[in-house]
């Protein structure tokens, strides 16, 4: 396991189209973070799993915005009706439990709406 | 709320040469954690360092250490002997302790980018 995996890499999408990100975290980490980073900015809280369970989101998370963990392993994260602000790089994280404060990143998935 | 702060969006140092930079947070709880992590172009994030609150002892890790000021809330980065690999972006992160019952989500500040020059 070489660490947290994010494809695609980069996506391009008009504007009002949906768009869906995957994130593969490390094999044993129950925790799964999704992270957004706009331009210039520290990455921002959208939401969290432990296992398969959607346990907190940020009020960053409009309607648009959902994110699943099926059977506590990859997770998706997908934007409907993509608006121009929605531009940003989306960092997903991984830990395995409360013991080990330690969040392992993967490289993200930058999304330019056009 | 907690809220981290990163006053130097930019810092420069030579190489071999010393650097600190600075990060201030906000928070009225006592049991919580304080990490830096370095984000390199196009690069994953990566944990540098990190701070249990409740230890006095500043963190140390190779080249990197923390002065950790508790009462002042003030968490800094000093980077000895830098070099070019450590040019990147550093982020301040905050995260309430493990205690908590909540998600463990981090707390980023807005980050300094770090320019190492020859």
């Amino acid at each position: 396991d070489t660490g947290v995996s994010q494809n695609p890499r980069h996506k391009i999408t008009k504007r009002g189209q949906n768009v869906t990100f995957r994130c593969d975290p490390i094999s044993e980490h129950n925790r799964l973070y999704w992270y957004r980073q706009t331009l210039g900015q520290g990455p921002e809280f959208l939401t969290y799993f432990q296992n398969e369970a959607q346990l907190e989101k940020s009020r960053l998370l409009s309607d648009r915005f959902s994110a699943e963990r099926p059977k506590g392993s990859f997770s998706t994260l997908e934007i409907q009706r993509t608006e121009q602000g929605d531009s940003a790089m989306y960092l997903c994280a991984s830990s395995l439990d409360p013991a080990n404060t330690e969040a392992f990143f993967g490289q993200g998935t930058r999304l330019t709406v056009v | 709320a907690q809220t981290v702060t990163q006053s130097q969006p930019e810092m420069s140092v030579q190489e071999a040469e010393t650097v600190t930079l600075s990060c201030t947070y906000d928070t009225s709880e006592s049991d919580y954690y304080l990490f830096w992590y370095k984000q390199p172009p196009s690069r994953q994030m990566i944990l540098v360092i990190r701070q249990e609150a409740y230890k006095q002892q500043n963190a140390t890790e190779n080249r990197f250490s923390v002065n950790f000021q508790k009462a002042a809330k003030s968490f800094s980065l000093k980077i000895s002997d830098s070099q070019l690999g450590d040019a990147a972006m550093y982020f301040c992160a905050y995260r309430r302790g493990i205690n908590t019952g909540t998600a463990s989500k981090l707390t980023f500040g807005t980050g300094t980018r770090l320019q190492v020059t020859l």
